[in-house]
C-alpha cells in the first residue's frame, strides 16, 4: 500500500487568511481524494484530483473555497481560502492502492481558525 | 448514490469480551468493496478489514471478522477478545469497483465509537 505524508499535522489561523495543506505519496497514483471531518463526526469527501484535469467537488464543496491542484502523480494540495470559525475541522487526504482494494490516508491536518 | 448506515453511535465492550458493529449500504452494483476502518484519538485512518461483493467467504484478520450478507445488504463487525488498544472510532465505509467504475471514492458512515473497559 501506499504512504502519504500530509503537512501540517495541526494549525492555527485568522479568519479571512487561507491555508495550503500538502499531500506527497511515495507512489503514483491515479486519484487523490480530500476529506474534511468535523469534530466527533465522520469524513465528508470534499473533491477529488486527477492529475492534469480539474478536480470533482462534492455537492456543497466549490473551487473558489478548496482550490485543489495536482501537478503530478505523486503530490496534490488543498487551500481553504478565505477561512472562517466553521472551516475549523481536521483535514485529510486519501489515494486508493491496487486499483481500489484499499485506501491509504494521510494523518490529518487538525485545523483551527480563530 | 450509496449510502452507509451505523446505527449505534457508541458501543461498550468489557476487555476480553466480544462486540459486534453493525453497517447497512444501499447500493445497485453487484460488484463493490467494504471496508471498515478505526480511527484512535491519534486520527489516523487504519484499514481494519475489507470485503469484496463477489466473494461469499467472511473476511477474517486475525480478532477481526465480519458478516457479509449481501442480499440483505448488511457488513457486521465483531471484534473478538477486546483490548484496551481497539478503543476508537470505527467508520464503515463502501466503494464502488475500479473496474466498473472510474468512480471510486469511498462513502463513508457516520462511525461507531468503541469503548474497552477494563
Amino acid at each position: 500500500s501506499a504512504v502519504i505524508s500530509q503537512k501540517p499535522s495541526r494549525d492555527i489561523c485568522q479568519r479571512g487568511t487561507s491555508l495550503t495543506i500538502q499531500c506527497q505519496v511515495d507512489s503514483q497514483v491515479t486519484m487523490m481524494f480530500w476529506y474534511r471531518q468535523q469534530p466527533g463526526q465522520s469524513l465528508t469527501l470534499i473533491a477529488t484530483a486527477n492529475q492534469g484535469s480539474e478536480a470533482t467537488y462534492e455537492s456543497g464543496f466549490v473551487i473558489d473555497k478548496f482550490p485543489i491542484s495536482r501537478p503530478n502523480l505523486t503530490f496534490s494540495t488543498l487551500t481553504v481560502s478565505n477561512m472562517s470559525p466553521e472551516d475549523s475541522s481536521i483535514y485529510l487526504c486519501s489515494v486508493a492502492w491496487a486499483l481500489n482494494e484499499g485506501y491509504t490516508f494521510g494523518s490529518g491536518t487538525r485545523l483551527t481558525v480563530v | 448514490a450509496q449510502t452507509v448506515t451505523q446505527s449505534q453511535p457508541e458501543m461498550s465492550v468489557q476487555e476480553a469480551e466480544t462486540v459486534t458493529l453493525s453497517c447497512t449500504y444501499d447500493t445497485s452494483e453487484s460488484d463493490y468493496y467494504l471496508f471498515w476502518y478505526k480511527q484512535p484519538p491519534s486520527r489516523q485512518m487504519i484499514l481494519v478489514i475489507r470485503q469484496e461483493a463477489y466473494k461469499q467467504q467472511n473476511a477474517t484478520e486475525n480478532r477481526f471478522s465480519v458478516n457479509f450478507q449481501k442480499a440483505a445488504k448488511s457488513f457486521s463487525l465483531k471484534i473478538s477478545d477486546s483490548q484496551l488498544g481497539d478503543a476508537a472510532m470505527y467508520f464503515c465505509a463502501y466503494s464502488r469497483c475500479y473496474q466498473s467504475s472510474n468512480d471510486y471514492k469511498l462513502s463513508f458512515g457516520a462511525g461507531t465509537t468503541v469503548t474497552v473497559r477494563a
